[in-house]
């Protein structure tokens, strides 16, 4: 199984500071990766596909990089919608893994 | 718009067969590239991958549970069940389905449905 290290698990953050979470994968998973958000009693909500590109729909603020074992989630400008939880989700090979989760709070 | 929802028992006790039907609407199971998944999360923990049917009747399952989960489909119904036998009180989670195309993620979610192993 492809492994999906995430981190921070969680972080402080202000409204307006820049976020960044990362994804390490156990091996190489090309762009086959995925970025969640989830608010508390939701289902989570894809914000990038591919590795960087942006759901229809989710602010530009939100960004996707990386390619192979490192990606990274960056938040431009925090605001108050984005205190959440966000998941990586990896779809190279079965079974397909999330990350552990990092939980944004103020 | 497409849309999923979950329905099922809220509560099973231990050693019984869970059964969740995911119905959807907006897209045809039939049609080539689609896929419906499962994905549960006990509370206040992380997300966990459960299985995938396709289109052409491809099923994937998560090994660790492979022996207990069957995934089905009735495209003419629009619908996809989950089968887990054999429940365990650390099965208690909110079980989500959600809709794919091959080659990516889920880009649809269902609201979920929480389901309680308990005697």
């Amino acid at each position: 199984d492809i492994q999906m290290t995430q981190s921070p698990s969680s972080l402080s953050a202000s409204v307006g500071d820049r976020v960044t979470i990362t994804c390490r994968a156990s091996q190489g998973i090309r762009n086959d990766l995925g970025w969640y958000q989830q608010k508390p009693g939701r289902a989570p909500k894809r914000l990038i596909y591919a590795a960087s590109s942006l759901q229809s729909g989710v602010p530009s603020r939100f960004g996707g990089s990386g390619s192979g074992t490192e990606f990274t989630l960056t938040i431009s400008s925090l605001q108050p919608e984005d205190f959440a939880t966000y998941y990586c989700l990896q779809h190279n090979s079965y079974p397909w893994t999330f990350g552990q989760g990092t939980r944004v709070e103020i | 718009q497409i849309t999923l929802k979950e329905s099922g028992p809220t509560l099973v006790k231990p050693t019984q067969t869970l059964t969740l039907t995911c119905a959807f609407s907006g897209f045809s199971l039939s049609s080539t590239g689609r896929g419906v998944g499962w994905i549960r999360q006990p509370p206040g923990e992380a997300l966990e991958w459960l299985a995938v049917i396709y289109w052409d009747d491809d099923e994937r399952y998560s090994p660790s549970l492979k022996s207990r989960l069957t995934i089905t489909k009735d495209t003419s119904k629009n619908q996809v069940v989950l089968a887990m036998t054999n429940m365990d009180p650390v099965d208690t989670a909110t079980y989500y389905c959600g809709h794919l195309w091959f080659g990516g993620t889920f880009d649809s979610w269902g609201q979920g449905a929480l389901v309680t192993v308990s005697s």
